[in-house]
C-alpha cells in the first residue's frame, strides 16, 4: 500500500530550466493537490484537481502547470524555474467526502 | 476569505510537561479544522480533525484539541509530552463549504521537547 508517491525527492535546477515533479496515488482518491512549504509560511496551495480532466488554481499558481489525465497521476510542471521556486513541494490526495488529506513525503527543489 | 493564525512559531517545553499550541481561524462559513504533524524530513500526518459534533476532539499520540466557536480557536493540547513529540505542527482549515480537498494552513509551530 504505497499511498502517495512523489519523485524525485531532491532536485537542483538552474534558473530557466524546466522540470516535472511526479505524483502518483494508489488509493483511488478523487481529489489531488500540490502545496509548497516555505519557512514561516506554512503550506500554500499551488494547484488542485477534483477528478481526471479537471484542474484549478490555488493560492500561488504562477510559474506552475498541472494536468490530470488519470485518477492516479497529478504531475506538477515548472516551465522556467526561478530561485523563488526553491521550496519543498508536497502532493496530497483525498477521497471525496472524507475530509482528510494523505500527503506524500515531499520533493525538495533548489533553483540556483 | 478563510485564514489560520498559529500564535507561536516555537514552543520549547521540558519532557513530561503539558503543552498547548494555539490556533485561531477566521471564516464566514462553517469550518472543518485539522491539526497535522510533520516530523523532521517527512511529510505531514493527520493528528486530529473537527468536522462536527463534540467540540473536544481526541487524536493520535495523546493529543486533543477543543473547537471554540465563540473564540474562533482550535488549540492543541497534550498533558505530558515526550521527546518523540518534537516536530512541527500545522493547524489547517478546510476551504469553502464541504469537502473540497483544499486546506488553508497556518504558519506552523515548532515544538521542541527538552530532556
Amino acid at each position: 500500500n504505497a499511498g502517495v508517491t512523489q519523485t524525485p525527492k531532491f532536485q537542483v535546477l538552474k534558473t530557466g530550466q524546466s522540470m516535472t515533479l511526479q505524483c502518483a496515488q494508489d488509493m483511488n482518491h478523487e481529489y489531488m493537490s500540490w502545496y509548497r512549504q516555505d519557512p514561516g509560511m506554512g503550506l500554500r496551495l499551488i494547484h488542485y484537481s477534483v477528478g481526471a480532466g479537471i484542474t484549478d488554481q490555488g493560492e500561488v499558481p504562477n510559474g506552475y502547470n498541472v494536468s490530470r489525465s488519470t485518477t492516479e497521476d497529478f504531475p506538477l510542471r515548472l516551465l522556467s524555474a526561478a530561485p523563488s521556486q526553491t521550496s519543498v513541494y508536497f502532493c496530497a490526495s483525498s477521497k471525496a467526502g472524507a475530509n482528510v488529506l494523505t500527503f506524500g513525503a515531499g520533493s525538495r527543489l533548489t533553483v540556483l | 476569505a478563510q485564514s489560520v493564525t498559529q500564535l507561536d512559531s516555537q514552543v520549547p517545553v521540558f519532557e513530561e510537561a503539558p503543552v498547548e499550541l494555539r490556533c485561531n481561524y477566521s471564516s464566514s462559513v462553517s469550518v472543518y479544522l485539522f491539526w497535522y504533524v510533520q516530523y523532521p524530513n517527512q511529510g505531514l500526518q493527520l493528528l486530529l480533525k473537527y468536522l462536527s459534533g463534540s467540540t473536544l476532539v481526541k487524536g493520535i499520540n495523546g493529543f486533543e484539541a477543543e473547537f471554540n466557536k465563540s473564540q474562533t480557536s482550535f488549540h492543541l493540547r497534550k498533558p505530558s509530552v515526550h521527546i518523540s513529540d518534537t516536530a512541527e505542527y500545522f493547524c489547517a482549515v478546510s476551504s469553502g463549504s464541504g469537502n473540497t480537498g483544499k486546506l488553508i494552513f497556518g504558519q506552523g509551530t515548532t515544538l521542541q521537547v527538552k530532556p
